[in-house]
């Protein structure tokens, strides 16, 4: 099974913090995805991966950075955090040629007080 | 570009009585469909997929869907729900392919299921 995980289920930071989401995959999927769940809006894609080290912004990309340095590991990067953020955040990956299938993490519900 | 809308934010069915979630979707090549459920503070779960096979696709936990191309749906239907059928379940089409290729998601159904 693959399996996707997220470095916390629960985190809370105060306003103007520097806040890293960690996710990592370990069925050597060529892609990787961040995205914010919010109701009513459904999910919102905020980058994705299709390599290491390459990046493409998705829909909302405004303050949010992402590094992937090694091709298991996508981290989402909030450079000052607001209380905007406060959201639930989930990664997921693929593998090329999958139909675009996405396998997802348990999600990482930040509160930014 | 694609699109999915999904009828409905909220449905609520009675224990044993039939679910059917709607999801239309807007795609200008033939689509790959997907059902992914969501339970409470967990992340996405696939259901089922369809990939240009067979029109019904069966899922997990007794969930199925029908593809029909003529009316640009992909409805996803259980004929008896269980309490533990509650959660949130998102319909989504494939845009693009190779290694750019993404998924966009409907805004959500909430299924509530009532003793």
């Amino acid at each position: 099974d693959v399996k996707v995980t997220q470095s916390s289920r629960y985190l809370v930071k105060r306003t103007g913090e520097k806040v890293f989401l960690e996710c990592v995959q370990d069925m050597d999927h060529e892609n990787m995805f961040w995205y914010r769940q919010d109701p009513g809006l459904g999910l919102r894609l905020i980058y994705f991966s299709y390599d290491v080290k390459m990046k493409e912004k998705g829909d909302i990309p405004e303050g949010y950075s992402v590094s992937r340095e090694k091709k298991e590991r996508f981290s989402l990067i909030l450079e000052s955090a607001s209380t905007n953020q406060t959201s639930m955040y989930l990664c997921a990956s693929r593998s090329w040629g999958s139909y675009n299938e996405q396998f997802f993490g348990p999600g990482t519900r930040l509160t930014v007080l | 570009a694609q699109s999915v809308t999904q009828l409905g934010s909220h449905v609520s069915v009675s224990e044993g009585a039939l679910v059917l979630l709607r999801c239309n979707y807007s795609s200008s090549v033939p689509p790959y469909l997907f059902w992914y459920v969501q339970y409470p503070n967990q992340g996405l779960q696939l259901l089922l997929k369809y990939t240009s096979a067979a029109t019904l696709v069966k899922g997990i936990n007794g969930f199925e869907a029908e593809f029909k191309k003529s009316e640009t749906s992909f409805h996803l239907t259980k004929p008896s729900a269980h309490m533990s059928d509650a959660a949130e379940y998102f319909c989504a089409v494939s845009e693009g392919s190779g290694n750019t290729g993404k998924l966009i998601f409907g805004q959500g159904t909430t299924l509530q299921v009532k003793p």
